[in-house]
């Protein structure tokens, strides 16, 4: 079955960077997509950033350009997430998710970011 | 971007009831809508794709419609773990947007 598994739970401080992983299983990899989307506290669902596992092709939110870097690894079949210079507004649950419709989430990478 | 604009914010309702959730887009996004549902601590579950197609194993109680702005979710017969927080997202355009969710709390 079609499985998305996200790497643990991270705490970092200020201006540090964290990579997030996203495992996928049960599915060809190279044939959907990965979104990034990540719930702060208090806040609502946000759109992170897109990745073609077939050709590399990603698009950013605006508000992370120059900070975000997303990859994909096809021979371990994992995506991954970096978030570069944290503050405390990072905070958040991080998603990965497939494309082109969101079926299946992975189980969320809670990322601390405090000094 | 497009902005998702979802009533009501939350509802109480009672076992076996009927409830529906409305999504607006800020502009027509076709038919590219899902509903999704979360409860705590757990990842989002998708229900419904392309506006009104249950995904696997989605139970027929949830039924989806609309098109170009307008969309909703009904729940035909609400049972006990039907309650929770229900989200809309368009996937027409970057940035993938979201409904603000709705809660279905118990009566």
């Amino acid at each position: 079955q079609v499985q998305l598994v996200q790497s643990g739970a991270e705490v970092k401080k200020p201006g540090a960077s964290v990579k997030v992983s996203c495992k996928a299983s049960g599915y060809p990899f190279t044939s959907y997509g990965i979104n990034w989307v990540r719930e702060a506290p208090g806040q609502g669902l946000e759109w992170v950033g897109w990745i073609s596992t077939f050709s590399g092709n990603k698009k950013y939110a605006q508000r992370y350009q120059g900070r975000v870097t997303m990859t994909t690894d096809t021979p371990t079949t994992t995506a991954y997430l970096e978030l570069a210079s944290l503050t405390s507004d990072d905070t958040a649950i991080y998603y990965c998710t497939r494309d082109p419709t969101p079926d299946y989430w992975g189980q969320g990478t809670l990322v601390t970011v405090s000094s | 971007d497009i902005q998702m604009t979802q009533s009501p914010s939350s509802l109480s309702a009672s076992v076996g009831d009927r409830v529906t959730i409305t999504c607006r887009a800020s502009q027509g996004i076709i038919n590219y809508l899902a509903w999704f549902q979360r409860k705590p601590g757990q990842a989002p579950k998708s229900l419904i794709y392309g506006a009104s197609n249950l995904e696997r194993g989605v139970p027929s109680k949830f039924t989806g419609s609309g098109s170009g702005t307008d969309f909703t979710l009904t729940i035909s017969s609400l049972q006990p773990e039907d309650f929770a927080t229900y989200y809309c997202q368009q996937y027409h355009s970057y940035p993938w947007t979201f409904g603000e969710g709705t809660k279905v709390e118990m009566k």
